[in-house]
């Protein structure tokens, strides 16, 4: 059965500073990943997602995925933490067959502090 | 392009009351589903429907019923509210691009039971 696990449900950087948010996940056959945004009282949006086609992800505003699959690990990284990044943000997993569902981990809140 | 919209966005019920909530994508999207999120749970799966006319449960669908109205529509029914069920309920939608099931999510429901 698939899952994730994301390390820390909080993490706090100064604005500038490295983000690194933790995603491990579990599945029996090469999976699909993503990760999404949820800012405030809105729904998910989607950051980045590996395919396969290339273990580093690029995603929107900056962010940075790499697949590692020895790890069993999707960590989220961006090099210069904005105050507008501050929001909660989701791994997902899925075995992407038809039938197969997406798994979400139980999120991290990133604050960020000027 | 509406996306994913449901409805309503905010609901309260009393304990024993039923409600449905609805779900309609205009993406000609094959899978569906309803996650509920509750602080530091994430989003849990209660229900999703690979195809039309397909539905199964996920990792919590007690005291819940969906149905898969057509391709474009999927229901969520609480037939006896409890306090339990307060929480906020997200719809989403899949489709492969090629192999990748990228989902889209709505703006959520906000639901009380008093």
């Amino acid at each position: 059965a698939q899952s994730v696990t994301q390390l820390g449900s909080h993490v706090s950087v100064s604005e500038g500073a490295l983000v690194l948010l933790r995603c491990n996940y579990s599945s029996s056959v090469p999976p699909y990943l993503f990760w999404y945004v949820q800012y405030p009282n809105q729904g998910l949006q989607l950051l980045l997602k590996y395919t396969s086609a290339a273990t580093l992800v690029k995603g929107i505003n900056g962010f940075e995925a790499e697949f590692k699959k020895s790890e069993t690990s999707f960590h989220l990284t961006k090099p210069s933490a904005h105050m507008s990044d501050a929001a909660e943000y989701f791994c997902a997993v899925t075995e992407g067959w038809a039938g197969t569902a997406l798994i979400f981990g139980k999120g991290t809140t990133l604050s960020v502090s000027s | 392009n509406a996306g994913v919209t449901q409805t309503p966005k905010f609901q309260v019920l009393k304990t024993g009351q039923s409600m449905t909530l609805q779900c309609a994508q205009d993406m000609n999207h094959n899978s569906m589903y309803w996650y509920r999120q509750d602080p530091g749970m994430g989003l849990r799966l209660i229900y999703y429907s690979a195809s039309e006319g397909t539905t199964d449960k996920g990792e919590v669908p007690n005291g819940y019923n969906v149905s898969r109205l057509n391709k474009r529509e999927f229901s969520l029914r609480l037939e006896s509210a409890a306090p339990s069920q307060t929480s906020v309920y997200f719809c989403a939608s899949s489709i492969s691009r090629g192999s990748v099931p990228e989902a889209f999510f709505g703006q959520g429901t906000r639901l009380t039971v008093v």
